[in-house]
């Protein structure tokens, strides 16, 4: 099992739309998560850190954090064609690993 | 400030050649993490390399090496290319060890084909 899992996707929705993309993960000791946004032909661009317990937001950005269930959300309100781009959770090092672990990440169109 | 420089961004190789791949991280940086990125397993980690020195390295056979240089700077190397290493191959820096702070810097990657 991935440490850190999410669908592919592509998920395409109309401009304006609340948008909730999301990661499971499998390690209860994990403190923090990241988002990550790639746009296309580009590298992947740090978006968010979420710590583990509660909300952050940013912008029309907001990251959640459900221990109970072990899932990562990150919410678009007001999607813009400018967010169409791959976004990917990542997860820091853990037992036996020291190097941030990225799920395969979802691809997001928004249609204007 | 400028950002992580990879060179070359693109690249088209034959099976059994040898592939070298530069990065140069951003001025103050010094670790260079490498990730492979493939439509099937998304971004794998390669290796880190902290003050010339290897420090974390992922689950890649021995084809797959690296280093870093006293100005930070890094390359790759993948001898005996397979199919299999069609990849765009990423450069990440970070000012401290990537897994302190999680925030990578990435380049925009060097896309290897392998006929």
């Amino acid at each position: 099992q991935k440490e850190v899992e999410q669908d592919p996707g592509p998920l395409s929705v109309p401009e304006g739309a609340i948008v909730s993309l999301n990661c499971t993960y499998s390690n209860s000791a994990f403190q923090y998560f990241m988002w990550y946004r790639q746009y296309s032909r580009k590298g992947p661009e740090l978006l968010m850190y979420t710590y583990s317990s509660g909300n952050k937001e940013d912008g029309r950005f907001t990251a959640q954090v459900d221990k109970s269930s072990k899932y990562i959300s990150l919410f678009i309100r007001d999607s813009q064609p400018s967010d169409s781009a791959t976004y990917l959770c990542a997860s820091p090092p853990g037992a036996g690993r020291r190097a941030l672990t990225f799920g395969s990440g979802t691809r997001l169109q928004v249609q204007p | 400030k400028a950002g992580v420089t990879q060179t070359p961004r693109y690249l088209i190789k034959t099976r059994g050649q040898q592939v070298t791949l530069s990065c140069s991280p951003i001025s103050g940086h010094r670790s260079v993490s490498w990730y492979q990125q493939t439509p099937g397993q998304g971004l794998q980690f390669l290796f880190e390399y902290f003050s010339e020195t290897q420090r974390n390295k992922g689950n890649f056979p021995g084809r797959f090496s690296g280093r870093q240089f006293s100005n930070s700077r890094s390359e790759m190397n993948v001898s005996t290319l397979e199919l299999g290493d069609s990849a765009l191959y990423l450069c990440a820096s970070s000012f401290g060890l990537a897994g302190h702070t999680g925030e990578l810097f990435f380049g925009e990657g060097s896309r290897l084909t392998v006929l």
